[in-house]
């Protein structure tokens, strides 16, 4: 079955200009959850979306990221006004649904998608 | 705080074992992950261990775990050229009402002839 999808592959922008990444989970996930891998400093958490809303917004570096995800699939990261420092692969993977509360501790697998590499000159 | 660390490279002559080590600091994890990155891919989940076991085994894969120090290691056997790879080592810490993977920078295994 077809797994989660990202786009565009790449991406080069100027510096100030924004940029939209897009997200395609596998379907009926209802978790999804952006990562930025930045060169030697491995996954840095963005952001997770437990169906439409996104309980925790904790990883986003600056109001210039924002996300959203509509229909609780497709999700867009979007970053306004970027900078030179935030090129980096911006990575996206979902889930089937993530334990909370009773469940601590226990883990549904996170399948990841091949990732955005943003460039900003 | 929340920190996972491993070295950042590993070079290996194909046909030995390589180990792959990690440290976290959550002693609440109660699943830790190894997940493996080829070139121009996104991670795939390779392997993870319960915190109530010692070691874990999967074909040429073996995985140890220490609670007492934090330590966390994957052993190749008989690496081969496919194993090159980028290899993240991750805990799972449950924080803001959810459970949340912590990645360590990862780990690339370099396998030459």
């Amino acid at each position: 079955g077809a797994g989660v999808s990202q786009s565009p592959s790449n991406k080069v922008t100027e510096k100030g200009k924004d940029v939209e990444l897009r997200c395609d989970p596998i379907s009926g996930h209802t978790a999804l959850y952006w990562y930025r891998q930045s060169l030697g400093q491995g996954l840095e958490f963005l952001i997770y979306f437990q169906g439409n809303s996104a309980p925790d917004k904790s990883g986003l570096p600056s109001d210039r990221f924002s996300a959203e995800r509509t229909g609780g699939s497709v999700s867009t990261l979007t970053i306004q006004r970027t900078q030179q420092e935030d090129s980096a692969v911006y990575l996206c993977a979902s889930s089937s649904r993530t334990p909370s509360g009773g469940e601590k501790g226990t883990y549904n697998e996170q399948f990841f998608g091949p990732g955005t590499r943003l460039t900003v000159l | 705080g929340e920190d996972v660390e491993q070295s950042l490279f590993l070079s290996v002559r194909e046909g030995d074992s390589s180990v792959i080590n990690c440290t976290y600091t959550d002693s609440s994890s109660t699943y830790l992950y190894w997940y493996k990155q080829e070139p121009g891919a996104g991670l795939q989940l390779l392997t993870y261990i319960f915190s109530n076991m010692d070691m874990k085994q999967d074909q040429r894969l073996t995985v140890l775990l220490n609670k007492k120090d934090k330590h966390l290691s994957l052993r190749i056997a008989d690496t081969q050229t496919g194993d090159s790879a980028i290899y993240f080592c991750a805990e799972i810490l449950f924080s803001g009402g959810y459970n949340k993977l912590i990645f360590g920078a990862g780990t690339r295994l370099a396998v030459h002839p």
